[in-house]
């Protein structure tokens, strides 16, 4: 099956500071996308990545579409203690119906 | 934005009964729904893509006799976890796409069922 592979799988960070985070796939996926999950809830959609190359942020998110469309990564800057959660890349196959692949996922801390 | 809500949220159950969950698309219409099936501090695996009017598309490994799925309307979309055994306890989340725009549908999921089997 698909593999997403995510990392690191977990990080402890001050807060103030940057994190960075990357997806790789053996596959073309055509469009990527970034969720944040809190414990106990579903993914929350944090950015949509629709094109090889294309970089978008959202606020104090950034994230990028590998221009081989196997690979993607996500920068959250200057993190603040909510930031805390489990971070999920996620592939849209290709061949449509909008089934999704997920990451292992990150889990991020951020130290007061 | 889309809502989509899961009942219930929570269900402990013995080892040998038959559990249902219930995905709800609140706000907006949804021909296919997806289950999702999550394992502590593990990813999202992809069960099944339930579809409106017809079968469930089932993910290779899944059995479709243990874990049925029927998309009764467009706005309604159910797992039933049919002989349920300790290892069928899981967090199990549901989504369903938006409106069509774009290339790419949002999927807005649920808020996910704590199953615990005893």
């Amino acid at each position: 099956g698909q593999q997403l592979n995510q990392s690191p799988q977990s990080m402890f960070i001050q807060e103030g500071e940057d994190v960075s985070m990357n997806c790789t796939s053996s596959s073309i996926f055509n469009t990527w996308l970034w969720y944040k999950q809190d414990p106990g809830e579903g993914p929350v959609l944090l950015i949509a990545l629709y094109k090889a190359g294309e970089l978008t942020s959202n606020g104090r998110l950034t994230a990028q579409f590998g221009i081989t469309r196997k690979d993607s990564f996500l920068n959250i800057s200057a993190s603040i203690p909510s930031d805390v959660g489990i971070y999920f890349c996620a592939g849209q196959f290709y061949y449509g119906n909008n089934r999704l692949a997920f990451g292992k996922g990150n889990q991020v801390v951020v130290i007061p | 934005g889309a809502v989509v809500s899961q009942h219930p949220s929570r269900v402990i159950c013995k080892s040998g009964t038959s559990v249902k969950i219930e995905c709800r698309s609140l706000d907006f219409q949804a021909t296919t729904m997806f289950w999702y099936r999550q394992f502590p501090k593990q990813s999202l695996m992809l069960m099944a893509t339930s579809n409106e009017g017809s079968k469930a598309t089932y993910e290779q490994g899944v059995e479709k006799d243990k874990f049925l799925i029927n998309h009764a309307s467009l706005t309604l979309s159910t797992l039933t976890v049919t002989s349920a055994h300790p290892e069928d306890s899981s967090f199990y989340i549901c989504s369903a796409p938006g409106v069509a725009g774009g290339s790419y549908n949002e999927q807005f999921f649920g808020p996910g069922t704590r199953l615990t089997v005893l």
